[in-house]
């Protein structure tokens, strides 16, 4: 029945080893999210694809990079994590008819060691 | 622009006493409002949601909320609160005109509840 599932749930990896999050969705939602959430915060969007548009907030670090191959599956490339790039991702979908709403992965919980 | 305010951080309740977790918000446009409920590592889950019908909104497991226009305000109530409520809730506003539909999240209220 998970209609948005990432993989792995848990992810370590070496301070500077590149590492790829994944995201499906079974939904055909045409836009998938990326958010970062760190401990006792709010998520805090990275980027999101509206069909293969692709857009980058602002202030995420290029460190960061995302792909999207087909309307089910997008990636999160962290070039060079370093140990402020612990955190949980999470990845969403969602429709751009009302309301809306954003339909979340159970995240993937990111080690840098 | 939009903004959401949660104006407590943590809130602590007995089990089987109300729960009131408050959220106001600000936004140009005609918004949908959310709330989702966090439990420890792992992902966000919906409660319910406003989207310009009722305005008085249930969602799963006894939550509910009321949209205020005039107080701008969309607070998250239930009647009894159960352990297993324990969990971090974020209140959330889209703004419904725009194409990606960008959510804008509140801090986010922790909740205890004391046996």
């Amino acid at each position: 029945d998970a209609m948005v599932i990432q993989n792995p749930r848990y992810q370590v990896t070496q301070f500077g080893k590149p590492v790829t999050l994944s995201c499906s969705q079974t939904l055909n939602h045409n836009v998938m999210y990326w958010y970062q959430q760190k401990s006792s915060q709010a998520p805090k969007l990275l980027f999101h694809y509206y069909d293969k548009d692709f857009n980058n907030e602002a202030d995420t670090p290029d460190n960061f990079q995302s792909r999207r191959p087909n309307t089910s599956f997008c990636f999160l490339d962290i070039r060079s994590p370093g140990l402020g790039d612990a955190a949980m991702y999470l990845c969403a979908t969602a429709t751009t008819q009302a309301p809306r709403e954003a339909f979340f992965g159970q995240g993937t919980r990111l080690t840098v060691v | 622009a939009q903004s959401v305010t949660q104006l407590d951080s943590h809130v602590s309740v007995s089990e089987g006493t109300p729960v009131l977790l408050r959220c106001n918000y600000s936004s140009s446009y005609s918004p949908s409002l959310f709330w989702y409920v966090q439990h420890p590592n792992k992902g966000l889950q919906l409660l319910l949601k406003y989207t310009s019908a009722a305005t008085l909104v249930k969602g799963i497991n006894g939550f509910e909320a009321e949209f205020k226009k005039s107080e701008t305000s969309f607070h998250l109530t239930k009647p009894s609160a159960h352990m297993s409520d324990a969990a971090e809730y974020f209140c959330v506003v889209i703004i419904r005109n725009t194409n990606a539909g960008k959510s804008t999240f509140g801090d986010g209220t922790t909740l205890t509840v004391k046996p």
